[in-house]
């Protein structure tokens, strides 16, 4: 048990179609980010979050990609209009307190 | 932006030999390196990391090496063991809290 859950684990969906994950980590983790990964590639950075605010944010994103941490706890990250590029293992990471950087398990996007 | 480069891409050791891992980063502002470990289907989990004032660091089998002047920094595992088999992914950043920048992954495998 990392202290960072997300779910799905896994999610197939139809190009076009729009898609919602979700990072729960623990109460300590004041900041809060998002990366994607590609098969064969390191995670690349997308969002952070410090509490509720969202304060970064990479060329990565474009505007199909939104995320959001409403109360600073747990964050949703949505990608519409899925495309098959979109693929990806999309990881989720908290540090804050005494915790440093712990990364979830990842959800598993396959855009068919 | 900072540039993270990794290698070996691939690396197969006997049982108990050891595992040297390097990677450059292009950044003279980075000052956090953390080495992390990836299984099939999980995400990465911190093995160990090093700050830019500490040349070495060791915990176990694993040491992490630091040439601040050359940019460099070296993961090395010694008596390896067949669970050491995984990818094992550099990274850099400003700061233990802030945006990481990852290499492209070195897949062990130790060979019983």
């Amino acid at each position: 048990d990392t202290g960072v859950s997300q779910n799905p684990r896994h999610k197939i969906t139809k190009r076009g179609q729009n898609v919602t994950f979700r990072c729960d980590p623990i109460s300590e983790h004041n900041r809060l980010y998002w990366y994607r990964q590609t098969l064969g590639q390191g995670p690349e950075f997308l969002t952070y979050f410090q509490n509720e605010a969202q304060l970064e944010k990479s060329r990565l994103l474009s505007d199909r990609f939104s995320a959001e941490r409403p109360k600073g706890s747990f964050s949703t990250l949505e990608i519409q209009r899925t495309e098959q590029g979109d693929s990806a293992m999309y990881l989720c990471a908290g540090a804050g307190g005494n915790y440093g950087y712990t990364f979830g398990s990842g959800t598993r996007l396959t855009v068919v | 932006g900072e540039n993270v480069e990794q290698h070996p891409s691939t690396l197969s050791v006997q049982e108990g030999d050891s595992a040297v891992i390097k990677c450059t980063y292009s950044d003279s502002a980075s000052n956090y390196f953390p080495w992390y470990k990836q299984e099939l289907g999980k995400g990465p989990q911190l093995i160990i990391d090093i700050r830019s004032n500490v040349g070495e660091k060791k915990d176990q089998r694993i040491a992490v090496t630091l040439n601040k002047t050359a940019k460099h920094f070296s993961l090395h595992i010694t008596e390896t063991q067949p669970e050491d088999s995984a990818v094992y992914f550099c990274a850099a950043s400003f700061g233990a809290g802030n945006q990481f920048y990852f290499g492209t992954g070195t897949s062990l495998t130790v060979i019983p």
